[in-house]
């Protein structure tokens, strides 16, 4: 049972436009959720996170949206870059250590 | 500050070979993790280790035994290798916070190939 869903395999956007990767989960008790960025060949890096405490937290170009009654949350990045093309990992925890990840979003930004 | 190191970087075993993938953190972090990633299937945690002494299956702990071996070290060894096994495998620390919260930060992966 995937807890943790990312429906689009993949997306493509233009350069300077907005970009929105979204994810929907299932658990109720989920009470943190993050994002995650990974290049090819390399490990994913940590890019922005936010409680449910919150429905919107902002850093620089990227803003992360909970919807807790949809159990949806997405990532908006604001212009696009080209460097931004990548893999984007969702992930929740609920109280406890474990993250559970969605399967990914590949994003490319075209010139 | 190294972050997370993870060696190999790549390795080719045969069917029934046995391997150890060694991690290190250089953060003091308490958390450790190991993941593998799978085409489709996201990020998988295999084992996970809260503290120096303590292990604790994830989600896919079959085929696989892990030692924390102390604060910064935590290996994952396959004793038995087998073509389902072959996948990048990501080791990751954390400290998690009171109040919430669970950044991991991830080493650069181990791809291994299971013929």
């Amino acid at each position: 049972d995937q807890q943790v869903k990312q429906n689009s395999p993949s997306l493509s956007v233009q350069e300077g436009r907005i970009s929105i990767l979204n994810c929907d989960y299932t658990n109720s008790m989920f009470d943190y959720f993050l994002w995650y960025k990974k290049y090819p060949a390399e490990g994913p890096t940590f890019l922005i996170s936010i409680s449910s405490i919150k429905d919107k937290n902002e850093d620089g170009r990227f803003t992360v949206f909970l919807n807790k009654s949809a159990k949806h949350l997405s990532l908006h990045i604001v212009p696009s870059q080209p460097g931004d093309s990548a893999v984007y990992f969702c992930a929740a925890s609920g109280g406890a250590q474990k993250l559970v990840f969605g399967q990914g979003t590949r994003l490319t930004i075209n010139p | 500050n190294a972050g997370v190191t993870q060696t190999p970087k790549f390795q080719v075993l045969k069917t029934g070979q046995s391997m150890t993938l060694q991690c290190a953190q250089d953060m003091n972090h308490n958390s450790m993790y190991w993941y593998r990633q799978d085409p489709g299937m996201g990020l998988r945690l295999i084992y996970y280790s809260a503290s120096e002494g303590t292990t604790d299956k994830g989600e896919v702990p079959n085929g696989y035994n892990v030692s924390r071996l102390n604060k910064r070290e935590f290996s994952l060894r396959l004793e038995s290798a087998a073509p389902s096994q072959t996948s990048v495998y990501f080791c990751a620390s954390s400290e998690v916070r009171h109040l919430g919260g669970n950044e991991q930060f991830f080493g650069p992966g181990t791809r291994l190939t299971v013929l």
